[in-house]
């Protein structure tokens, strides 16, 4: 039960936008509209902040949105802030009814 | 208010049973569509999903530990409880339980557990 697939890491200037990516196969990112992203800062729990591939949670910034094609989902954040820096992890539902998460992107804000 | 909390030994040896406890309220196990899962994290390392049981007691494992893990729930306590046999100092890392299926919408604080002889 292998890992979706993220990059170790991105980084961006303030008010710059960047996306993240997931990618799985056809039988869990492809396979049904439940990709969800985590924001964690170091020693905090994850928390949730798109689901359903480009659902906000209530009391999440419109500056996070979701997005996906095929096999690969996409976090994009827009005016990228100081307070954005953090870990991101994706995760997506599969068809044996599971859950897996990807490696985790490391966002750096310069 | 949705609230979750892990609590279990902070130190277990190799080769012995580990069993974490989560305390769950504002929400019932017993309400068609609750899931509580538990998912782990090794020091500076990914998140991994481990085990999710559901409201109508459907248990659902990690194909790589499911040999593993057992998850039970008791409803009038609003608790769920892992365990895990033969643990190893791989093993070692922040154990959540969380609310949810398909995704993750409330996650406990977190129980570092460290397997150490």
């Amino acid at each position: 039960q292998s890992a979706l697939t993220q990059p170790a890491s991105v980084s961006g200037s303030p008010g710059q936008s960047l996306t993240i990516s997931c990618t799985g196969t056809s039988s869990d990112v492809g396979a049904y509209n439940y990709v969800s992203w985590y924001q964690q800062h170091p020693g905090k729990a994850p928390k949730l902040m798109i689901y359903e591939v480009s659902n906000r949670p209530s009391g999440v910034s419109n500056r996070f949105s979701g997005s996906k094609s095929g096999n690969t989902a996409s976090l994009t954040i827009s005016g990228l802030q100081a307070e954005d820096e953090a870990d991101y992890y994706c995760s997506s539902y599969t068809s044996n009814s599971t859950s897996k998460f990807g490696g985790g992107t490391k966002l750096t804000v310069l | 208010q949705v609230t979750l909390r892990e609590s279990g030994p902070a130190l277990v040896k190799p080769t012995q049973t580990l069993t974490l406890t989560c305390t769950f309220s504002g929400f019932s196990l017993s309400t068609t569509g609750m899931c509580v899962s538990w998912i782990r994290q090794p020091p500076g390392k990914a998140l991994e999903w481990l085990v999710r049981i559901d409201w109508d007691d459907d248990k659902y494992y990690s194909t790589s530990l499911k040999t593993r893990l057992t998850i039970s729930k008791d409803t009038s306590k609003n608790q769920v409880v892992l365990t895990m046999t033969n643990m190893d100092p791989v093993d070692t890392a922040t154990y959540y339980c969380a609310r949810g299926r398909s995704r993750f919408d409330y996650w406990g604080q977190g129980t570092l557990v460290t397997v150490s002889s």
